[in-house]
This record gives C-alpha cells, structure tokens and sequence, in this order.
C-alpha cells in the first residue's frame, strides 16, 4: 500500500526565516507526487506536481523538489500569509483515481 | 463563481440519524471524489467516481452510500450515524481521475 510521511508535524518560523517540509513516501510506481495547502476552516489548495526524479516547481516563495524516496518544500523568507498546513499526496501509476496524503506539516510564520 | 461546492457546510445530527451531503462542480471534470479528514487532519479517499461510474471504494462502511445522477454532481448519503463518522467531509474533482484536484469548503459533521 501507498505510504506517505510528512515531518515535522509542525513548524514555527520568523518571519523570513527560510525552512523545508519533507515528504517521504513509498509507491509501486509513482504517477506523480502533489503538493496541496490547506488553510484552517477550507479545502485543500493545489500548489504544484512533481513527475520524476530531479523535477523542481517553484512558486512565489515555496519550491518543490523530488528525488526517488522523497519530496521536499522549501520555504524562502516566509511571510505570515504562508501560514497554513502542507499536505503531500502520491498518485500511483497503478492506482489512477486515488490520491494518498501524508498527514501534513503545520507551518506557523510569525511577524 | 465557486469551482466545487458542497452543502451544507455544517451539520450537527444525533446518533442513528441518516442525513446527506451534496456537492456540485462547475468545472467541467469528469471524476468526482468524497473525502473524510478526521480530528488529526489525515485526509483519507473514501470514493472516486469517473461519469457516473464508481471507481474506488475504500474499504467503506455499506451505512455510506454515495450518487452521482450526472458528471457534475456527487452526493453522499449516510445512514444511521455513529459517533465514528465525525469529521470533515470534502468534495473534490479532476480530470481523467488526474492528480491535481479542486477540493470543496468541505461539511463539517458532528454526530452528538
């Protein structure tokens, strides 16, 4: 079965204090691996896709990169505003229609 | 104009009650999805559906029940409720059963 694990739990950052979230996870074939943020009170967001190995995403301040086992997000000189929980998801090449989150990294930024 | 959206957004019910939750999407996707996000924040996929028709079923209690009557629409009906089924229950849609989904505001239920 499709495995994902995120670390840390949680994270408390300064302002412009930059950091990164890491996403461990274990698929019989990776279709593709996600990055989703979700805000207190609201549905998951979609922030980026990742297919192989060496892939980067980058947006605003948040890049995404992949490798065999893992996935990480990075944060440059966080803001308040990108408080919020990141969820990591893996879609399996065997598995089309099914997404496996990890359980979230809660990232706290504060002024 | 809201991309996925689901009613209602709460619902608070007594143990043994059935009740239902809708969702609707304007996207024009063809796959819908019901999640169930407990107190720990874990997201866990409880169906996916592809026009009309089930794709996944994960392991689900048979009191869950849920309908799609056209691409665009994906209801879920429980029945007999229990304290267990408490959670945040989202809406979501993608494309080809795709990766990248739209989720909704989410129903938060409460089973008292």
């Amino acid at each position: 079965e499709d495995q994902v694990t995120q670390s840390p739990e949680a994270l408390r950052l300064q302002e412009g204090e930059s950091s990164s979230l890491n996403c461990s996870y274990t698929v019989s074939g990776l279709r593709g691996l996600f990055w989703y943020r979700q805000d207190p009170g609201k549905g998951p967001e979609f922030l980026f896709t990742l297919y192989s190995a060496g892939e980067e995403k980058e947006k605003e301040r948040l890049k995404a990169t992949l490798t065999k086992k893992e996935s990480f997000l990075h944060i440059t000189a966080p803001k308040p505003e990108d408080s919020a929980t990141y969820l990591c998801a893996v879609q399996a090449a065997t598995n089309d229609y099914k997404l496996s989150f990890g359980a979230g990294t809660t990232v706290t930024v504060r002024a | 104009d809201t991309a996925v959206s689901q009613t209602p957004k709460y619902l608070v019910t007594q143990m043994g009650n059935d009740k239902s939750i809708k969702c609707e999407q304007n996207l024009g996707h063809d796959t819908m999805y019901w999640y169930k996000q407990d107190s720990k924040k874990f997201l866990k996929i409880m169906f996916s559906y592809n026009n009309k028709e089930l794709i996944i079923n994960e392991t689900v209690p048979n009191r869950f029940s849920p309908k799609s009557p056209d691409k665009a629409h994906l209801n879920l009906h429980i029945n007999s409720l229990e304290l267990g089924d408490s959670a945040v229950y989202f809406c979501a849609s993608s494309q080809d059963g795709g990766g990248t989904q739209y989720f909704g505001p989410g129903t938060r239920l409460t089973v008292l």
